[in-house]
């Protein structure tokens, strides 16, 4: 069993859309909890992260941690075309190692 | 502020040849990783410095990579010698501390392809 699991997609919506990822995981000591947005032949850049559980909100984005289900997600409101890229959650655990999942395509059609 | 800089963008070799990648980190950022990303996959961690010490190097394969952080500032990762499978993205990444908080600040990456 992988110790972070993400469905690939693709995931297609409309614009305007609201878009739910998601990522599961194994390792109970993960404490930071990342996603990161990668478009096509660039290096990923950090969206947001949650320290421990709970969500946290910055614009469109909204994630959320639910640590008794090991269970993430990130939520994204009105999506744009803009918004189309891989999304990438990644975890980081008291060994300061980070675990990346293997990345959501998304397309939001205009 | 400038972010991480890496360089070649793109590199293609032939197996059993060497390569090398370098990065230069954000300013005053102590914190150095190297990541591979192969297609289809999330990044997975290379190798991580903190100023010019290792302090995770679980996952470099030692008979081929290797990767030195003179000085606590810019790095070189060597492949020798390269094989197929070696072909992906490899990211290079800073953070002010070691261990508070993720790592913000990705490079572009180098394409490598082995054919």
């Amino acid at each position: 069993q992988k110790e972070v699991e993400q469905d690939p997609g693709p995931l297609s919506v409309p614009e305007g859309a609201i878009v739910s990822l998601n990522c599961t995981y194994s390792n109970s000591a993960f404490q930071y909890f990342m996603w990161y947005r990668q478009y096509s032949r660039k290096g990923p850049e950090l969206l947001m992260y949650t320290y421990s559980s709970g969500n946290k909100e910055d614009g469109r984005f909204t994630a959320q941690v639910d640590k008794s289900s090991k269970y993430i997600s990130l939520f994204i409101r009105d999506s744009q075309p803009s918004d189309s890229a891989t999304y990438l959650c990644a975890m980081k655990g008291g060994g300061f190692k980070t675990i990346f999942g293997a990345g959501t395509r998304l397309f939001v059609k205009a | 502020e400038a972010g991480v800089a890496q360089s070649p963008r793109y590199k293609i070799i032939e197996k059993r040849q060497s390569v090398a990648f370098w990065c230069n980190p954000i300013s005053g950022h102590a914190t150095l990783y190297w990541y591979q990303q192969i297609l289809g996959q999330g990044p997975k961690l290379l190798i991580q410095f903190q100023n010019n010490g290792v302090v995770d190097d679980s996952q470099l394969p030692k008979d081929r990579f290797s990767a030195e952080r003179l000085k606590g500032v810019d790095s070189t990762l060597k492949i020798q010698p390269a094989k197929l499978e070696d072909s992906a993205v490899y990211l290079c990444a800073s953070s002010l501390v070691l261990g508070q908080g993720p790592e913000a600040f990705f490079g572009q990456g180098t394409r490598l392809t082995v054919v």
